[in-house]
């Protein structure tokens, strides 16, 4: 079974571009988390989409969004870059997001903001 | 809220030697516990879980944790270290019901001496 899959794996990128992520979740698990991971601030949660809907935000500003396609396939946008946005981004599936699943994740994509 | 404290930051220990890796959680209800382990570059790579039962769970590349209620603890022990287990650990609270998000601790990084 393959596993969570984020493309692509490093982005470089300059202050006020914008950025599309892209994670393929594990077959048949339907929910989809983003996680932002820095030294500073460690594992924060982004966002987390079931069924094309998002169900759950952390607290990040609205240039951090994201959807979910029918395929369960999850993208997550971020507008106008700041340096503060480097990072590596972490995509996890998991069945429902709900259940005593553990959630699976993908390697990440690394982004530099220069 | 829930809320995962792991109160060594860096751990150093001889090759051979065992190892107990600390976690403290803060949970209202039965907590889904996990430990997760990260190499450099990689994604977080699951090696236990607990959700109820008995209390001494085993996991991957022999580490085994010990669930106690009492001490509101989940330390993770593997009794001979290996130099390929030197990496960050993370202990995490499973999402219950907060859809999608796991609440994970700021992680013990483990260096292995030869």
């Amino acid at each position: 079974k393959a596993g969570v899959t984020q493309t692509p794996r490093y982005l470089i990128k300059t202050r006020g571009q914008q950025v599309t992520l892209s994670c393929s979740p594990i077959s048949g698990h339907r929910s989809v988390s983003w996680y932002q991971q820095t030294p500073g601030q460690g594992l924060q949660f982004l966002f987390e989409y079931f069924s094309e809907t998002q169900r759950n935000k952390g607290n990040f500003p609205g240039r951090f969004s994201g959807r979910q396609f029918s395929n369960s396939r999850s993208e997550m946008n971020v507008s106008t870059l700041e340096l503060g946005d480097s990072a590596l981004y972490l995509c996890a599936s998991s069945l429902d997001g709900f259940s005593n699943q553990p959630q699976h994740f993908g390697d990440g994509t690394r982004l530099s903001i220069l | 809220a829930q809320s995962v404290t792991q109160p060594d930051i860096h751990i150093t220990v001889s090759e051979g030697a065992s190892l107990e890796l600390r976690c403290n959680y803060s949970y209202g209800a039965t907590p889904y516990l996990f430990w997760y382990v990260q190499s450099p570059g990689q994604g977080l790579q699951l090696l236990l879980k607990y959700f109820s039962g008995d209390t001494l769970v085993q996991g991957i590349k022999g580490f085994e944790a010990e669930f106690k209620r009492s001490q509101s603890s989940f330390n993770l022990r593997k009794p001979s270290v290996h130099w390929s287990d030197a990496a960050e650990y993370f202990c995490a609270v499973g999402a219950n019901t907060n859809a999608g998000k796991s609440t994970f601790g700021d992680g013990t990084t483990l260096t292995v001496k030869p």
